[in-house]
């Protein structure tokens, strides 16, 4: 059973576009909330996370923004890049389970130019 | 340089052969991390290592062993008990079981025939 659900599974976006890929969870004790990036044949690298006492990061291109009261939390990609083609993991994690990872089933997204 | 090495990038074994995933890792973390990656399902935790010498099942441990003998290596051997054993591996590792970040090597893709 997935502690994480993510959406879409995938998501095809024009070069400037804007990327939303969404993830939800049930567990209220989950306190640490990153993004993953996967290019095909490699291991994914973190790409941005949030703790739940902020409603919205940004790096970059990059944001999340996190609705605690929801239990839902996204990734937008502004400006989209082919560079940015790839399969993007939602993930959470609480101290109580020694932080260990849960991820959602992943989105790939393809950036057309 | 550091980082998490894994070899071999692809590896393929005859079914009903046992098999080990090498791992290893120059960044002094204490916790390792074994996943399993297969299509539309993220990825699923199968061993980890907070300590040397110690180590926890996951969330699909069966089928599967690891030791943690040093600090820097994290073998997996896929047994013939593992049913479907053709998947992606990742190992991670993380500077110590409550550090929230981890991090993935290259994985290895193995394919049993």
């Amino acid at each position: 059973q997935q502690q994480v659900k993510q959406s879409p599974q995938s998501l095809i976006v024009q070069k400037g576009g804007i990327s939303i890929i969404n993830c939800a969870y049930e567990n209220t004790a989950f306190d640490y909330f990153p993004w993953y990036q996967q290019f095909p044949g490699k291991g994914p690298a973190l790409l941005i996370a949030i703790r739940p006492d902020v409603s919205e990061k940004k790096e970059g291109r990059f944001t999340i923004s996190f609705n605690k009261s929801a239990k839902q939390f996204s990734l937008h990609i502004m400006d989209s890049q082919p560079g940015d083609s790839a399969t993007y993991f939602c993930a959470a994690s609480t101290p109580a389970d020694d932080y260990k990872l849960s991820f959602g089933a992943g989105t790939t997204v393809t950036v057309r130019a | 340089d550091g980082g998490i090495t894994q070899s071999p990038k692809y590896l393929f074994r005859k079914e009903g052969q046992n098999v080990t995933l090498s791992c290893e890792q120059n960044l002094n973390h204490d916790a390792m991390y074994w996943y399993r990656q297969d299509p539309g399902q993220g990825l699923r935790l199968i061993y980890y290592s907070q300590i040397v010498n110690d180590f926890q099942k996951g969330d699909i441990a069966e089928g599967y062993s690891v030791s943690r003998e040093k600090k820097e290596s994290f073998p997996l051997t896929v047994t013939s008990a593992q049913k479907n054993p053709t998947a992606f591996y990742l190992c991670a590792s993380s500077m110590s079981s409550g550090s929230v970040e981890q991090f993935f090597g290259p994985g290895t893709r193995l394919t049993v025939l």
